[in-house]
């Protein structure tokens, strides 16, 4: 059974803090790594698909890194803003099995 | 354009019924997906299609559970004798040939009382 896990399970910034999330993922027969943002009542978002090891994307503020290597992924979120407060999902894509997702980090940002 | 859409949004039903929800995919995708979210959990798949034929459904947790594709487009997930172990969010996805990023709906959210 493969095994995504993300930590923390939920974290409470402030307006305007930087932060950033882990998901680790097994580090053989990797394809791809998804980052998805889900706001409650809404559809989940596409935030990155990553592929290669050392891969770096970014997106406004937010930007995700990948170690497939050792199979983890980092995402930081810069200057966190109110709406970006929402549950962020990574999903794992081996070469022969559906996606699988973590549980999730819940992000409050209080403003 | 469009995006993925799912009805309805959400729905109360009893033990033992029968329900069924509907996924519209993003036109011309022959790709659809779906998911189930319980309660504290990340989306567990249930049953993966490409075009009409399921090509994969090793997720669908017992025979209660069944889905169909029939003209490649829009997919019913159908859910025999309802548990309150059912209770979830249930999520469609769809995505292009080839393609690894999926494109979520909404989901529904099906609870059993």
């Amino acid at each position: 059974i493969l095994n995504v896990e993300q930590s923390p399970q939920s974290l409470h910034v402030q307006e305007g803090d930087s932060t950033n999330f882990t998901c680790s993922f097994p580090s053989s027969n990797f394809y791809a790594l998804h980052w998805y943002r889900w706001e409650t009542a809404k559809s989940p978002e596409a935030l990155f698909v990553m592929t290669l090891n050392g891969d770096e994307k970014k997106k406004g503020r937010i930007s995700a890194t990948l170690n497939t290597k050792e199979g983890y992924s980092y995402l930081y979120i810069k200057g966190s803003q109110p709406e970006d407060s929402a549950t962020y999902l990574c999903a794992f894509l081996s070469g022969n099995t559906p996606l699988v997702f973590g549980k999730g980090t819940r992000l409050s940002v209080i403003a | 354009g469009a995006g993925v859409s799912q009805t309805p949004s959400n729905k109360v039903t009893e033990k033992g019924k029968y329900v069924e929800l509907r996924c519209d995919p993003i036109s011309g995708h022959t790709a659809l997906y779906w998911y189930r979210q319980s309660l504290g959990q990340g989306p567990e798949f249930l049953i993966y299609f490409q075009g009409t034929g399921a090509a994969d459904d090793s997720g669908l947790p017992n025979d209660r559970f069944f889905a169909v594709r029939p003209e490649g487009s829009v997919s019913t997930l159908k859910i025999q004798r309802t548990e309150r172990g059912d209770s979830a969010v249930y999520l469609c996805a769809s995505s292009e040939i080839g393609q690894s990023e999926q494109f979520f709906g909404p989901g529904t959210r099906l609870t059993v009382l």
